[in-house]
């Protein structure tokens, strides 16, 4: 039972460098999200999207592009790295109406150098 | 759109003592409230949430008491154990329509033994 999947745990990029984090679900899940965790900052939302072909802004949308084609996918673009997108990056999907529990990936630690 | 705030940042109680986690929001149309548990280098996970229709919510050692007229909700923790020392974050969404989670800036909670 896979649940949420990330890829890569790992990842170094220079600045300029642009890359695709990717978060693949196996439990039909219509709400997908994506975070960013910080020291001292929490979760903070990037972008969210409730089904396939429907995707929104967050909290700290800048520098990153989503699409959701599948229900089971939702990769993360950052289109142009810059040192403060260094972070721990979640994804996490729940069931379609609020008030479920959300999963969360194991998370991909980016550092941008 | 919502803010959640979440005190203290740190938190450092005796084994077997109680530990109380506060968090206030803003937007009065919330009305799901979860609590998060990371451990260090580990995923969040749901470790019990309350809806608005209820004023509290319990789960053996944990609680989670709601005053929706003051917008805050706390976290109690009784009998600690050095097992629950990890960062908890809480988080606010509405159950109907967009569902975003709104996360506070989470507490690291060290029991000391």
């Amino acid at each position: 039972n896979a649940g949420v999947t990330q890829t890569p745990k790992f990842q170094v990029l220079k600045t300029g460098q642009s890359m695709t984090l990717q978060c693949a679900q196996d439990m039909n899940h219509e709400y997908m999200s994506w975070y960013r965790q910080d020291p001292g900052m929490g979760l903070r939302l990037i972008h969210y999207s409730v089904g396939a072909g429907i995707t929104d802004q967050g909290e700290v949308p800048n520098g990153y592009n989503v699409s959701r084609s599948t229900t089971e996918d939702f990769p993360l673009r950052l289109l142009s790295a810059a040192p403060s997108q260094t972070s721990v990056y979640f994804c996490a999907s729940k069931k379609g109406q609020g008030g479920t529990e959300a999963f969360f990936g194991q998370g991909t630690r980016l550092t941008v150098v | 759109g919502e803010n959640v705030e979440q005190h203290p940042s740190t938190l450092s109680v005796q084994e077997g003592d109680s530990a109380v986690i506060k968090c206030t929001y803003s937007d009065s149309a919330s009305n799901y409230f979860p609590w998060y548990k990371q451990e260090l280098g580990k995923r969040p996970q749901l470790i019990i949430d309350i809806r608005s229709n209820v004023g509290e919510k319990k789960d053996q050692r944990i609680a989670v008491t709601l005053n929706k007229t003051a917008k805050h909700f706390s976290l109690h923790i009784t009998e600690t154990q050095p097992e629950d020392s990890a960062v908890y974050f809480c988080a606010a969404s509405i159950i109907q329509g967009a569902q975003k989670l709104v996360f506070g800036q989470g507490t690291r909670l060290t029991i000391n033994p």
